[in-house]
Parts: structure tokens; C-alpha cells; sequence
């Protein structure tokens, strides 16, 4: 069965200073990732996928995100995060023809 | 490209009434939609799949006579809320596909904000 983790409700980061927001995968085949970020009351934005090739990958805004196979992880990245880097983050997988949300991960930034 | 458009973003209805939330695909010509549902500080949960000509495909525990689906053109799908209650408030996101590839890339909507009273 496929599914994605996202094992922390809520990361807290200052302004400056890189931050993670962690995705774990499971699925029988290749993953396809993707990350969507979510301002409150929109849509979801699309940030960066893995499909295949290069293992990190470079999205919007700044952010990337490396696969990991062995440790089945898709972790988003930013060297240095912003206060309007806040937000609600959600990672997703795609096995088949259904994309799987994990819970999302809130991000909390401080100046 | 690959612009995805919702109408209205928020409605307020009475309870008994009936809701349509428009799901458009401004730029491109989507054969298959999306509707999830959104709860406060959840994520997504997929509704239904719908694709264009056809009848949609429902989730397991998602009444289809309550969330009708129509995806009537290539750019065009709509949600019914029908018959309305409080418990249906939500956030309600729909995304499109545009001939989806294996990995499913999918556009979406800004969502639309439905409050029961």
C-alpha cells in the first residue's frame, strides 16, 4: 500500500537559519513526489516534484528537496528561511493514478 | 500555463439548499479533474475523480447522490453540494489534469470556503 508521512505537525525556524520539513514514502514501484505549499483560505502551490534523474531537486521560492531511495525520504529544504516562508507544507506521492497527501507540516518562521 | 480556476471562493448557503462550486481549466484542456475536501488543519482527502464525458468515480464514504459531479467539457467541472447541512462546510480544492503522465502532475484551484448555516 502506498502512503506518506509527515512526521512533525509543526517546524519552528528564525528567519536566516536553514530549515527541513521531513516526508517519508512508502509504494511498490517508483515514486513520483511532488511538495505543495498552502496559504491560508488558497489553493495548494506547486513547489517541486521527483520523477526521475538528479536526486535533489530545485523548486520555487528557493526550495529543494533531496530523494533519498535507501531511506524511502523526500525532505524540502531551504538554506535560509523567511518569515513569509510560512505556511502550511504538505508532501505528496503518486503511485498509480492517485496522489496521496501526508497530514502537512506548518511552518513557523520567526523574525 | 496550466491555470486552474474555482467559482465562487466562498459561499454562505442555508442549510437545506443546494451548492454548485465551478472547477475551470483556464489554459489547457483537462481530461481529468479532481475534487478534494479539505478540514480545518487536515489534509486533502480526494472525493471523486472525475473525467470528461463520463461519470465520476467516487471515493470509498462519499455519498454521490449528496456530491454531484459533472465534468461536461474539457475545461469545465462542477461539484453540487446538494441539499446542504452544516457538516458539509469545508474547504473544497479541485485540481485537472492535463493527459496525465504516469506521475500524475496535477494543477490546482485556489479552493472555495463553503459555510453551511
Amino acid at each position: 500500500a502506498q502512503s506518506v508521512a509527515q512526521p512533525e505537525d509543526q517546524v519552528n525556524v528564525a528567519e536566516g537559519n536553514p530549515l527541513t520539513v521531513k516526508c517519508t514514502y512508502s509504494v511498490s514501484g517508483n515514486p513520483y513526489l511532488f511538495w505543495y505549499v498552502q496559504y491560508p483560505n488558497r489553493g495548494l502551490q506547486f513547489l517541486l516534484k521527483y520523477i526521475t534523474g538528479d536526486n535533489l531537486v530545485k523548486g520555487s521560492y528557493g526550495f529543494e528537496a533531496e530523494f533519498n531511495k535507501s531511506q524511502t525520504s523526500f525532505h524540502l529544504k531551504k538554506p535560509s528561511a523567511l518569515v513569509s516562508d510560512s505556511a502550511l507544507y504538505f508532501c505528496a506521492l503518486t503511485g498509480g493514478f492517485k496522489t496521496i497527501f501526508g497530514a502537512g507540516t506548518r511552518l513557523f518562521v520567526k523574525a | 500555463g496550466a491555470v486552474v480556476s474555482q467559482h465562487p471562493s466562498r459561499v454562505i448557503c442555508k442549510s437545506g439548499t443546494s451548492v454548485k462550486i465551478e472547477c475551470r481549466s483556464l489554459d489547457f484542456q483537462a481530461t481529468t479533474m479532481f475534487w478534494y475536501r479539505q478540514f480545518p488543519k487536515q489534509s486533502l482527502m480526494l472525493m471523486a475523480t472525475s473525467n470528461e464525458g463520463s461519470k465520476a468515480t467516487y471515493e470509498q464514504g462519499v455519498e454521490k447522490d449528496k456530491f454531484l459531479i459533472n465534468h461536461a467539457s474539457l475545461t469545465l467541472s462542477t461539484l453540487t453540494v446538494t441539499s446542504a447541512h452544516p457538516e458539509d462546510s469545508s474547504f473544497y480544492i479541485c485540481s485537472a489534469g492535463r493527459d496525465l503522465p504516469r506521475y500524475n502532475e496535477q494543477f490546482f484551484g485556489p479552493g472555495t470556503r463553503l459555510t453551511v448555516l
